[in-house]
């Protein structure tokens, strides 16, 4: 059974940059079937696709938080990341890690969630 | 983007109650929908893909119909367990987009 877990500061500055890590265990970054996901909720906007990677690096975003966000992923340590940019305080969320086979097919693992609150 | 609508936003009901919800698509996505429950503190976890599937491991009692833009979830015999919010999902485009949630209180 696969798991997720991320991990990264729970309190960011505004306009400095997000970053969280998500660890897979159980499975791997580089099982072929899956794109790595991000996603976030916050009380004002429900819950929000940041964006997605698969294990080749190459990555969708939400063209709403485009300009701002990067993924990555490092096979070796079984880790993909996320970077948000110029954060604010509409930035504050539980942000997930979580995964999808393809267009169809559900978030079918998920991470505990990480809140990162963003302040001024 | 393909927006997802929820509705009620919220409903109140007792152990052992029929309900139902549903989820509006903003344009056709077949049935390219998945339903998640979300406890509060919890990860949202996936009860329903292709719109009437349903996930290993969740209990009959819960059903998903609909195509196109229109979508139901049921719940029969409510059970304690059941009080959460549940959101639907459109996996038929990127960027993937959520419903606003409905919540389901005693």
């Amino acid at each position: 059974q696969v798991q997720l877990q991320e991990s990264g500061p729970g309190l960011v500055k505004a306009s400095e940059t997000l970053s969280l890590t998500c660890t897979v265990s159980g499975g791997s970054v580089i099982d072929t079937s899956y794109y790595w996901t991000w996603i976030r909720q916050s009380p004002g906007k429900g819950l929000e696709w940041i964006g997605y990677i698969y294990y080749t690096g190459a990555t969708r975003y939400n063209p709403s938080l485009q300009s701002r966000v990067f993924m990555s992923v490092d096979t070796s340590k079984n880790q993909f990341s996320l970077s948000l940019y110029s954060v604010t305080a509409a930035d504050t969320a539980v942000y997930y890690c979580t995964r999808e086979r393809d267009s169809g097919w559900p978030f079918d693992s998920w991470g505990q969630g990480a809140l990162v609150t963003v302040s001024s | 983007d393909i927006q997802m609508t929820q509705s009620p936003s919220s409903l109140s009901a007792s152990v052992g109650d029929r309900v139902t919800f549903t989820c509006r698509a903003s344009q056709s996505i077949h049935s390219y929908l998945a339903w998640y429950q979300q406890k509060p503190g919890k990860a949202p976890k996936v009860l329903i893909s292709a719109a009437s599937s349903l996930s290993s491991g969740v209990p009959s009692r819960f059903s998903g119909s609909g195509s196109g833009t229109d979508f139901t979830l049921t719940i029969n015999r409510l059970q304690p367990e059941d009080f959460a919010t549940y959101y639907c999902q459109q996996t038929y485009d990127t960027p993937r987009t959520f419903g606003q949630g409905t919540k389901v209180e005693l």
